[in-house]
């Protein structure tokens, strides 16, 4: 059975500081690795992580997997109270690509 | 492109009564996916489609049936709902070739009561 455990699963932090999310995962035939943030309805892409591209970056956000460990982080820098959003990692993997989700970390940055 | 629609959007049931939800696209995507989300349990996947008139069984399908006739729909039903089925049920889709994930609906916020 696939499986996503993400650490830690809530995160109190004050506008400005940095923050470091983490995945880890046991799928079958790996495929992909996902982040998507989610504030009040459905979750938002933010980085899809794959054999050939183990790191993104998109302003003060980055991700970097390692298919070694397993696992993947999503840092953030500079928080902002926008910032505020259930981060869930997801994995594909399998014939049909189904995305495991993890249970999600909550983040909530105080101003 | 409306991209993935998902009504209704809110919805209240009795114990026992039955509901279908529904979920339209219009990217002419084969996938298409139906899953629930819980106060801290993330998104677990119901049921899934590989394209149309096929159905498979996902992570919690149990107390769920799905139906998809036409490739740009995907049908959610209750046959009778319990309180354990409150929860927020989101429909995604994808194309065969598309790595990047899916495209989720706004999802429907469903209370059995």
């Amino acid at each position: 059975e696939d499986k996503v455990v993400q650490s830690p699963l809530s995160l109190v932090v004050h506008e400005g500081d940095t923050v470091t999310l983490n995945c880890s995962y046991e799928v079958t035939n790996f495929r992909s690795l996902l982040w998507y943030k989610q504030e009040k309805k459905a979750p938002t892409f933010l980085f899809m992580l794959t054999s050939s591209g183990i790191e993104k970056k998109s302003g003060r956000l980055s991700s970097i997997l390692d298919k070694k460990e397993l696992s993947s982080i999503l840092n953030i820098t500079a928080t902002q109270t926008g910032d505020s959003a259930i981060y869930l990692c997801a994995v594909g993997g399998g014939s049909n690509y189904k995305l495991t989700f993890g249970k999600g970390t909550l983040l909530t940055v105080n101003p | 492109n409306a991209g993935v629609t998902q009504t209704p959007k809110f919805r209240v049931l009795k114990t026992g009564q039955s509901m279908t939800l529904l979920c339209a696209q219009d990217m002419n995507h084969e996938y298409m996916y139906w899953y629930r989300q819980d106060p801290g349990m993330g998104l677990r996947l119901i049921h899934y489609s590989v394209g149309e008139g096929t159905t498979a069984k996902g992570e919690v399908p149990d107390g769920y049936n799905v139906s998809r006739l036409k490739k740009q729909n995907f049908l959610l039903g209750l046959e009778s709902a319990a309180p354990s089925q409150t929860s927020v049920y989101f429909c995604a889709s994808r194309d065969t070739g598309d790595l990047h994930g899916y495209t989720f609906g706004s999802g429907t916020r469903l209370t059995v009561v």
